[in-house]
């Protein structure tokens, strides 16, 4: 069975310039998750979708960042504009009604 | 708010056994989680054990959960060179909402 896939994996950008990352969750996976984790962190949530339903977005920087998951599968998360302190790896996740939580292999993103 | 705190380090032998341990102030956690990281790799489910148990093994890996005194450890037997990594531990309510520690670099020495 296939893991939690994201693209791309690096990313480098200047900043003010937008960007976006794509995950695609494992199948059957109901919930899914994006994760910013900064270096010599923990990750922490960004917001949690229920199918196509956004359930925790509280952390989510409003101004500048947006996330959709139009079909309940595929998620897509961006930074417009982008700064300096955006520079972290983004991290999807994804479950199926339970605790198991698997992650992606992350997207590491510069802003320069 | 919710706090789980672990040591930044631990250096161990190879051959033998890695604890990992964990402190959480959450009395409503529900679960409690091991992630392992690798370099430049996201983050691998270790295991992860109900707040309503004591212990649970794995192969290798024992987890002991003590709730009266919130903490949480991970024993790792034989450690060899590939258990090299940081170990995360997290938290989580009954909504499955992740509190996470800052990780423990293990550290192999030959």
């Amino acid at each position: 069975e296939a893991g939690v896939v994201q693209s791309p994996r690096y990313k480098i950008i200047e900043k003010k310039q937008p960007v976006a990352f794509w995950c695609n969750p494992i199948s059957g996976h109901n919930t899914l998750y994006w994760y910013r984790q900064n270096l010599g962190q923990g990750p922490e949530l960004l917001i949690r979708y229920e199918n196509e339903e956004a359930v925790d977005d509280s952390q989510l920087p409003k101004d500048r960042f947006s996330a959709e998951r139009l079909k309940g599968v595929d998620s897509t998360l961006k930074i417009q504009p982008a700064e300096l302190g955006d520079s972290a790896v983004y991290l999807c996740a994804s479950s199926l009604d339970g605790p198991t939580i698997l992650f992606g292999p992350g997207t590491r993103l510069t802003v320069l | 708010g919710e706090d789980v705190e672990q040591s930044l380090f631990l250096s161990v032998r190879e051959g033998d056994s890695s604890v990992i341990n964990c402190t959480y102030t959450d009395s409503s956690s529900t679960y409690l989680y091991w992630y392992k990281q690798e370099p430049g790799a996201g983050l691998q489910l270790l295991t992860y054990i109900f707040s309503n148990m004591d212990m649970k093994q794995d192969q290798r890996l024992t987890v002991l959960l003590n709730k009266k005194d919130k903490h949480l450890s991970l024993r790792i037997a034989d450690t060899q060179t590939g258990d090299s990594a940081i170990y995360f531990c997290a938290e989580s309510n009954s909504n499955y909402q992740l509190i996470w520690g800052a990780g423990t670099k293990l550290i192999i020495k030959p």
